[in-house]
């Protein structure tokens, strides 16, 4: 199975920009999403397709996808961005399930 | 787009259970879904997908055998049979679609197995 690789734990002061990688063998070939979770919420996705933001998620979510390396980049943290961040991303080629990655937990100090 | 689950609760090892999940919004056979679950405290862990186009089904090697995935397109709804359930299947199941990007969530039913 193919295994995506994030860091548990980011932290960022407000306003500062925070980077959340996932690292998967060649995953740049693949289109990438990332979902937030709050505490006691269901996720909702932040990022699809790499880089794309679904309607209503702030311009300050962004997304990007090279090599090995995924990262979603959110730019002046807010208090209300704390939360758990997930990749994954699905086999479009073999209309198959892809992986999550195991989560980061964003801390905003 | 809305997703509304039910079914969940507490069981014994070794008992069946039957999450449901209702959508509206969107036309449901075009759309394939999915169940994902979340044990407390950990992370997420997909479960099982059943295709939009054509009704394929796929699991989790966790879950082969003993989970099966369903849709009642008329209904608009789709559920997962649970059987032979063990005490690691503990956690919230969500539904979610569609399967490319889960873009819509459903809130989550928690199902709690033990004695």
């Amino acid at each position: 199975s193919y295994v995506l690789t994030q860091p548990p734990s980011v932290s960022v002061a407000p306003g500062q920009t925070a980077r959340i990688t996932c690292e998967g063998n060649n995953i740049g070939s693949k289109s990438v999403h990332w979902s937030q979770q709050k505490p006691g919420q269901a996720p909702v996705l932040v990022v699809y397709d790499d880089r794309d933001r679904p309607s209503g998620i702030p311009e300050r979510f962004s997304g990007s996808n090279s090599g090995n390396t995924a990262t979603l980049t959110i730019s002046r943290v807010e208090a209300g961005d704390e939360a758990d961040y997930y990749c994954h991303f699905w086999e479009r080629s073999s209309e198959r399930w892809g992986g999550f990655g195991g989560g980061t937990k964003l801390t905003v100090l | 787009v809305q997703l509304v689950e039910s079914g969940g609760g507490l069981v014994l090892p070794g008992k069946s259970l039957r999450l449901s999940c209702v959508t509206s919004g969107f036309t449901f056979q075009s759309w394939g879904m999915s169940w994902v679950r979340q044990a407390p405290g950990k992370g997420l862990e997909w479960v099982s997908s059943i295709s939009g186009s054509d009704g394929s089904t796929y699991y989790a090697d966790s879950v082969k055998g003993r989970f099966t995935v369903s849709r009642d397109i008329s209904k608009s709804t789709l559920y997962l049979q649970m059987n032979s359930l063990r005490v690691d299947d503990t956690a919230t199941y969500y539904c979610a679609t569609p399967n490319w990007a889960f873009d819509h969530w459903g809130q989550g039913t928690l199902v709690t197995v033990s004695s």
